[in-house]
């Protein structure tokens, strides 16, 4: 079964920092980039940062621009998100998902999600 | 940046309705466009990509059309499981954006 499984949500301090993981299973995860994408309460959805299938290309939305890092670890089937200097703002669901070139660059596979909550 | 603007917010329709949602890109993304739907608490599904592609195993009564900056997802008759939030999404280079979501209600 294709899965992704995030982790390592919680509540943190403003200015605190948190590191997500998303373990992949059920496809060759080092054939494709991978996205985070985010949902403060309530709103919609954000993309957050994307990152290349070698990690050779790595974009960020500017909200989090300088904030954040993206990585993967292809021999661990895994993918993170280093969350620094965290405010108010970045509340939300954090979801991790597969880029398909197949579906046009769409999102085709979702994790569950994981919650961060920032607050003092 | 591309903006995506969706229309209309909420929606309130009935079993077996024909339901359109629009989404407006504010330059032209060919058709560099896809469609979720997302349910409360559970992650967005692919349901079209391309503009007009169904994602495999999403029902035929949903559908895209649309090129440059106007698209549409309509679903033919509205079932009980449609209800949901809807969000349009562009690609472009490496960048995403979404429309602010379309929330489909029970009238």
């Amino acid at each position: 079964e294709v899965q992704l499984v995030e982790s390592g949500g919680g509540l943190v301090k403003p200015g605190g920092s948190l590191r997500l993981s998303c373990a992949a299973s059920g496809f060759t995860f080092s054939s494709y980039s991978m996205n985070w994408v985010r949902q403060a309460p309530g709103k919609g959805l954000e993309w957050v940062s994307s990152i290349s299938s070698s990690s050779s290309y790595i974009y960020y939305a500017d909200s989090v621009k300088g904030r954040f890092t993206i990585s993967r670890d292809n021999a661990k089937n895994s993918l993170y998100l280093q969350m620094n200097s965290l405010r108010a703002e970045d509340t939300a669901v954090y979801y991790c998902a597969r880029v398909n070139v197949v579906v046009f660059y769409g999102m085709d596979v979702w994790g569950q999600g994981t919650t961060v909550t920032v607050s003092s | 940046d591309i903006q995506m603007t969706q229309s209309p917010s909420t929606l309130s329709a009935s079993v077996g309705d024909r339901v359109t949602i629009t989404c407006r890109a504010s330059q032209s993304i060919s058709s560099w466009l896809a469609w979720y739907q997302q349910k409360p608490g559970k992650a967005p599904k692919l349901l079209i990509y391309k503009a007009s592609s169904l994602e495999s195993g999403v029902p035929s009564r949903f559908s895209g059309s649309g090129s440059g900056t106007e698209f549409t997802l309509t679903i033919s008759s509205l079932q009980p499981d449609d209800f949901a939030t809807y969000y349009c999404q562009q690609y472009n280079s490496y960048l995403w954006t979404f429309g602010q979501g379309t929330k489909v209600e029970i009238k």
